[in-house]
């Protein structure tokens, strides 16, 4: 079974800061046939369910601000949040799509420090 | 625009049975799966299955197996949930859940707005 694992669990960062969260595969999300990762990213507000954010492991889901980047390939991916807002505070999980069985990562919360 | 809608707040007793809906609209139903989610108090999603909005097709995770079924009604655009012989450890909040792809793997665009399940003696 793939396992996803993030790190770090929690992170606090300045207003206007960047934020780096991690997210490892035991298994590659890339398809050779395509050359695509299978990889979201998702954002949790307490209270809601989640939002997606980013899929193919880069691609901005619409709507979703600038500030929010995807990067990374094969087993090892990041997202970036590079100037940090009171909104971003939230729980950001990644996810893989690799197989039909909806593996998320155990989740990294973001607060202001 | 889409949306998914669920049914209510349910409390249930250990041993008992919960049956949680999700009627969806704003897409032709046929074309998409609806993957069930949940997400226990302060923790993280895990994956209960996913059923086809073409024939029923379903597929469960391997934790749910023989305790968790999943039907369509395609009169109502309607997906339902029955989880059987709840434990204390089922209480959640469950989502349903509409990825962007017509089989069980993709991404999760739309999201229904959650049910929690509560299971107290």
């Amino acid at each position: 079974d793939i396992v996803m694992t993030q790190s770090p669990d929690s992170l606090a960062v300045s207003l206007g800061e960047r934020a780096t969260i991690h997210c490892k595969s035991n298994q590659t999300l890339l398809y050779s046939s395509n050359k695509k990762n299978y990889l979201a990213w998702y954002q949790q507000r307490s209270g809601q369910p989640p939002r997606l954010l980013l899929y193919w492991a880069s691609t901005r889901e619409s709507g979703v601000p600038d500030r929010f980047r995807g990067s990374g390939s094969g087993t090892d991916f990041t997202l970036t949040i590079t100037s940090l807002q009171p909104e971003d505070v939230a729980v950001y999980y990644c996810q893989q799509y690799y197989t039909s069985s909806w593996i998320f990562g155990q989740g990294t919360r973001v607060e202001i420090k | 625009q889409v949306q998914l809608v669920q049914s209510g707040h349910e409390v249930k007793k250990p041993g008992a049975s919960v049956k949680v809906s999700c009627k969806a609209s704003g897409y032709n139903f046929n074309t998409y799966g609806i993957t069930w989610m949940r997400q226990a108090p302060g923790q993280g999603l895990e994956w209960v299955g996913w059923i086809s909005g073409y024939d029923g097709t379903t597929n469960y995770a391997q934790n749910f197996q023989g305790r968790v079924s999943m039907t369509i009604d395609t009169s109502t655009n309607s997906v339902y949930m029955e989880l059987k012989s709840l434990t204390s450890h089922d209480t959640a909040v469950y989502f349903c859940v509409r990825a962007d792809s017509k089989s069980a793997a993709g991404w999760g665009r739309f999201w229904g707005q959650g049910t929690l399940v509560t299971v107290s003696s």
